[in-house]
């Protein structure tokens, strides 16, 4: 079964600094989806970012990035020059993609608190 | 494109009663699935419909709980009846292929 392992359950920036949050995964699929969702106070569950196993290209939204490393098995999250909005509870999630069964394994989660 | 639809926002009842959250997905998208909230269990799946069936209700904790999907455009979730370890925030999402995009949530409060 695959599971998400997030192993910072909380973490704290300065405004205007990088931040990154971890990500590992255990699967023995060759192709995959990976995502991260955003879930501010407002408890809206917001889509941040998608990667596909099969693309080496690490996918970018704005100043959101990943780093994904398919042999590690990890997939972390780049937020660079912070911005107070982006306190929330951030989520990776896998899905293996099987003809009508998109079933998402979500980690635990970080919290994040960005700092004035 | 509204979003996703989740009526209502907000529930509070009392044990025993039966409870009914209401979703309406994204127009086209042909999953939906539900999921529960909670600061001790984190985000569980319930359970997920394709093209209206249901396809894995192994999350759903118990018989009290039951989810119908009519049409491609409405679903259900009863607590029949409920009990206060069922307060949480109930979310309906809805999805075309891999990218699930999910409802405001149902905040339920069982006293």
């Amino acid at each position: 079964a695959q599971t998400v392992t997030q192993s910072q359950p909380e973490m704290s920036v300065q405004e205007a600094e990088t931040v990154t949050l971890s990500c590992t995964y255990d699967t023995s699929e060759n192709n995959y989806y990976l995502f991260w969702y955003k879930q501010p106070p407002s408890r809206q569950m917001i889509l941040v970012i998608r990667q596909e196993a099969y693309k080496q290209q690490n996918a970018t939204e704005n100043r959101f990035s990943v780093n994904f490393q398919k042999a590690a098995k990890s997939f972390s999250l780049k937020i660079s020059d912070s911005q107070l909005g982006d306190t929330a509870m951030y989520f990776c999630a896998f899905m293996k993609p099987a003809g009508g069964d998109d079933k998402i394994i979500f980690g635990k989660g970080t919290r994040l608190h960005i700092l004035p | 494109d509204a979003g996703v639809i989740q009526s209502p926002r907000h529930e509070v009842t009392e044990m025993g009663q039966e409870v009914t959250l209401r979703c309406k997905p994204i127009s086209g998208h042909n999953s939906l699935f539900w999921y529960r909230q909670t600061m001790m269990r984190g985000l569980e799946l319930l359970i997920y419909f394709n093209n209206n069936v249901p396809i894995d209700d192994s999350g759903m904790p118990e018989d009290r709980f039951s989810a119908k999907m009519p049409n491609a455009s409405f679903s259900t979730l009863k607590i029949q009846p409920s009990e206060p370890r069922d307060s949480a925030v109930y979310f309906c999402a809805s999805s075309l292929r891999f990218e699930q995009y999910f409802g405001p949530g149902t905040r339920l409060t069982v006293t």
